[in-house]
This record gives C-alpha cells, structure tokens and sequence, in this order.
C-alpha cells in the first residue's frame, strides 16, 4: 500500500522493556520525523532523519533510538520503557528537496504506548 | 521553548458559520503551514503559505499571515461537520523545522 505506514497500532508494555515502534513509507522521501503527542498538548520532535544513515536530535530525544539503514524505514527503539514515555507517537515524512522543496509532512495514523 | 500558540484553545459553531483560528509564534519562519488532525488520527497537511505571502486560499479555507506581528490565521467559511477536529499552525524556522502548538479544538453543531 501507497502511503506512511506505523506498527503496531496499540502496545502496552511494562516499566524497562524495550521497545521498537516501526515506520514505513512508500514515497522514497528523503526525510522523516517521530513525533510524541501528548494529551491537549501539540506535537513535539523526538528525532529526524534527513537521508539514509543521517540522523539528528529533536526536541525531546533522551531515551530514545533510531536508526536509518534503509529510505523507506525509520524505526523509535524505546530502550528501557517509562511511565513518561506513554503517549501517541506519529512518524512523518516529507520530501524536502533543494531545487522545489514540498516542506509539508505526510503523517502516520500513529502509534498509541503505554508503559505500565 | 519556541511553541507556536493557537487561539482558541476550543470554538464550537454552528454548521454553515465561519470558523476562525488564530496563530502567533516568536521566531522568523521560512512559511507557515496548517494541519487537521480528526480525533485518534494522524494529521493531515491543509494548507501551506510563504513568509512572502500575506494570504493564500484553497477551496473553503483561507489563511493569512503578517510576519510582522508574528501571527496567522485560518478561516473555514460555511462549516460542516466533517470539519470537527483540532487544527495546529506549524510555522517553519530558519531551521526547517515546524514549531507545534496545542491546536485549537473546532466542534461543528448540527
């Protein structure tokens, strides 16, 4: 199917699991973002990807991992799950190319976490 | 932290009124853009508009920005119900990151 891709769409988990949200799109975009999204509160950067292999802190990265191996991929490794970290997390990808760059980000149906 | 802010936090109508939304945010951007989110969905991209632009239209939505005050705003004319969810402004900055705010809450009245 065309489109971003997240799995699983539920997961509970327990307190030090670790934990691997997946993304996948079909767009070949150079670039892709996790998101956390927290109850009455926007969107907020965990980390970007701007190219295979290149990877950068957002706004909130402690606790988190990623990697990059492939375009299409972009998987949120949780290492030791916390309570803090339940949330709805969205994975996002735009083309941002430098001769007409898009800018706008095509969202995942998101990812809903909760660590108990 | 450099959050845009909507204003209202929630607007609730009538169907076939205006809805108006308002935007302001701190730092010089590279464009704004506005996104729908319906509730337990991800979001979705409506409209997108340059620091050179002052407005810009799309079938029933119309969006402005005035750089100099730091502030933008959606307008969504005749509502339906299918326009209840959350919209948030993202202003994009220097950095080509979008700036997130909590969204304001739009609920549609039969």
């Amino acid at each position: 199917d065309a489109g971003i891709t997240q799995s699983p769409r539920y997961k509970i988990t327990e307190t030090g699991r670790q934990v691997t949200l997946m993304c996948h799109q079909t767009w070949s975009h150079s670039y892709m973002f996790w998101y956390r999204q927290d109850l009455g509160h926007g969107l907020r950067l965990i980390y970007y990807s701007a190219a295979a292999d290149i990877t950068d802190k957002g706004e909130v990265p402690d606790g988190y991992v990623v990697s990059r191996s492939k375009t299409e991929n972009f998987p949120l490794t949780l290492e030791s799950a916390t309570r803090s970290q339940t949330s709805v997390y969205f994975c996002a990808s735009s083309e941002s190319g430098l001769v007409n760059p898009s800018y706008e980000q095509y969202f995942g149906p998101g990812t809903r976490l909760t660590v108990t | 932290s450099q959050q845009g802010e909507e204003d209202p936090q929630a607007l609730s109508i009538q169907e076939g009124e205006n809805a108006t939304m308002n935007c302001s945010y701190k730092t010089s951007i590279n464009n704004l853009q506005w996104y729908r989110q319906n509730s337990g969905r991800g979001l979705v991209h409506l409209i997108l508009i340059r620091s050179n632009e002052r407005e810009k239209h799309s079938g029933r939505l119309r969006v402005t920005l005035d750089t100099s005050k730091k502030s933008s705003s959606l307008l969504i004319t005749a509502s339906r119900a299918a326009d209840t969810a959350s919209y948030f402004c993202a202003p994009m900055d220097s950095n080509y990151q979008l700036i997130w705010g909590a969204g304001t809450k739009l609920i549609i009245k039969p």
